[in-house]
């Protein structure tokens, strides 16, 4: 069955860095575009990122463009997303989750998310 | 400011039908054609309950279903159960290979 895991949240202070990883199994990982979304604590979701099956192209929320990249290790079924110059309001968990249908570029729906990892940005 | 507009809140007894608007605010939601419907219980992965406006994916509950009109999807519950309780959210396709969700609402099982 399709398991997606992520890790690598935790508390950071403002302006510093933190990387995170989703580990993908139970399909074909390097045939499917990747998302990133977020919640903020006591808000709602929010669409963050998406990546190609194959990395080449990536597209970004605009309150995330310039200091977030997403990236993919398709040797790995891994996908990643580098978060830099960390601000309090990125405070939220964060979900990779996987596109329906193996189609680029993709308009689908997400039919796979993993249960999250907290991300905690404070002085 | 989120271009999908939901109410926060919507309740209902069990076993009625209850309805969730998601209207979307900006013109470019990509035709609105691709609207999809998740439910998200706290602390649990969000769940996939309707794609392409009124499409149920396997395994989904028939008690599920979708529709749109002009600007405006819907998602309807019917035969209301505990355990329908949970936060919804609508998304769409945006232009330039972007989506965005709407503000979530929470159903309250009575």
């Amino acid at each position: 069955q399709v398991q997606l895991v992520e890790s690598g949240g935790g508390v950071v202070q403002p302006g510093r860095s933190l990387r995170l990883s989703c580990a993908a199994s139970g399909f074909t990982f390097s045939y499917y575009p990747m998302h990133w979304v977020r919640q903020a604590p006591g808000k709602g979701l929010e669409w963050v990122a998406v990546i190609s099956y194959d990395g080449s192209s990536k597209f970004y929320a605009d309150s995330v463009k310039g200091p977030f990249t997403v990236s993919r290790d398709n040797s790995k079924n891994t996908l990643y997303l580098q978060m830099n110059n960390l601000r309090v309001d990125d405070t939220a968990v964060y979900y990779c989750a996987k596109t329906r249908i193996r189609q680029w570029p993709s308009v689908d729906a997400f039919d796979f998310w993993g249960q999250g990892t907290m991300v905690t940005v404070s002085s | 400011q989120s271009a999908l507009t939901q109410p926060a809140s919507v309740s209902g007894s069990p076993g009625q039908s209850i309805t969730i608007s998601c209207t979307a605010t900006i013109s470019d939601v990509g035709g609105y054609n691709y609207v999809s419907w998740y439910q998200h219980h706290p602390g649990k992965a969000p769940k996939l309950v309707i794609y392409d406006v009124s499409i149920r994916p396997s395994g989904v509950s028939s008690r599920f279903s979708g529709s749109k009109s002009g600007n405006t999807a819907s998602l309807t519950i019917s035969g209301l159960q505990a355990e329908d309780e949970a936060h919804y959210y609508c998304s769409s396709y945006r232009s330039s290979r972007t989506y965005v969700f709407g503000t979530g609402t929470e159903v309250t099982v009575l």
